[in-house]
């Protein structure tokens, strides 16, 4: 199982809206409406963003957003703040009761 | 709250075997699948397979077949990842992660360990 395809860096200044995309296949992103997001800080351990392709767990802000089209899915951040400023995973579901995850996109705010 | 905390660092040499504990708190053990991901230095995230509590099931990614075992002791709600046969890309933070029972997807994740492999 191939890691899902991310952009290695995307950046942006405060206040702007960025798009982080992720693409796969048809075994797995584009077979599934089960793409998620995790945001990891330096040193941190990754923290659920998005699930389903576009839903929010309670307490993340309303500023991330998730969505697909074919095999591709992409999160979008608005308002971009400094405290954004992670690495950024995708991973979906890829059948068999198997995961696979992005190679991940650092973000950077300007 | 849920906790999941892991076991310390390990260094070991190049063959040999490591296995790291993930003890969870503030939900019980055999609800949620276990979800065993490794991150290399300066590397992204890698999916390594997950273990159902309940049941003792385990699905391995095909990577790591024949090297890993998962298992967990329920009476002390601690799960486990055992690596063998251990090469220098072995060198990575494992972290355990409690599966959602939204969709497929991790809300959990313990504090990672560091396994480093060197001679």
């Amino acid at each position: 199982q191939s890691a899902l395809t991310q952009p290695a860096s995307v950046s942006g200044s405060p206040g702007q809206s960025i798009t982080i995309s992720c693409t796969g296949t048809s075994s797995d992103v584009g077979s599934y409406n089960l793409v998620s997001w995790y945001q990891q800080h330096p040193g941190k351990a990754p923290k659920l963003m998005i699930y389903e392709g576009s839903k929010r767990p309670s307490g993340v802000s309303n500023r991330f957003s998730g969505s697909k089209s074919g095999n591709t899915a992409s999160l979008t951040i608005s308002g971009l703040q400094a405290e954004d400023e992670a690495d950024y995973y995708c991973c979906s579901y890829a059948g068999s009761s198997t995961l696979v995850f992005g190679t991940g996109t650092k973000v950077t705010v300007l | 709250q849920v906790h999941l905390v892991q076991s310390g660092a390990e260094v070991k040499k190049p063959g040999a075997s490591v296995g790291v504990s993930c003890k969870a708190s503030g939900y019980t053990l055999t609800g949620y699948y276990m979800h065993w991901v490794r991150q290399a230095p300066g590397q992204g995230l890698e999916w390594m397979g997950w273990i159902d509590p309940n049941s003792g099931g385990t699905n391995y990614a095909q990577k790591f077949q024949g090297r890993v075992t998962m298992t967990r002791d329920t009476s002390i709600s601690t799960a486990y990842m055992e690596l063998s046969r251990l090469t220098s890309d072995d060198t990575a933070v494992y972290y355990c992660a409690r599966d959602s029972p939204i969709a497929a997807a991790v809300d959990s994740w313990g504090q990672g360990t560091l396994v480093t492999v060197s001679s």
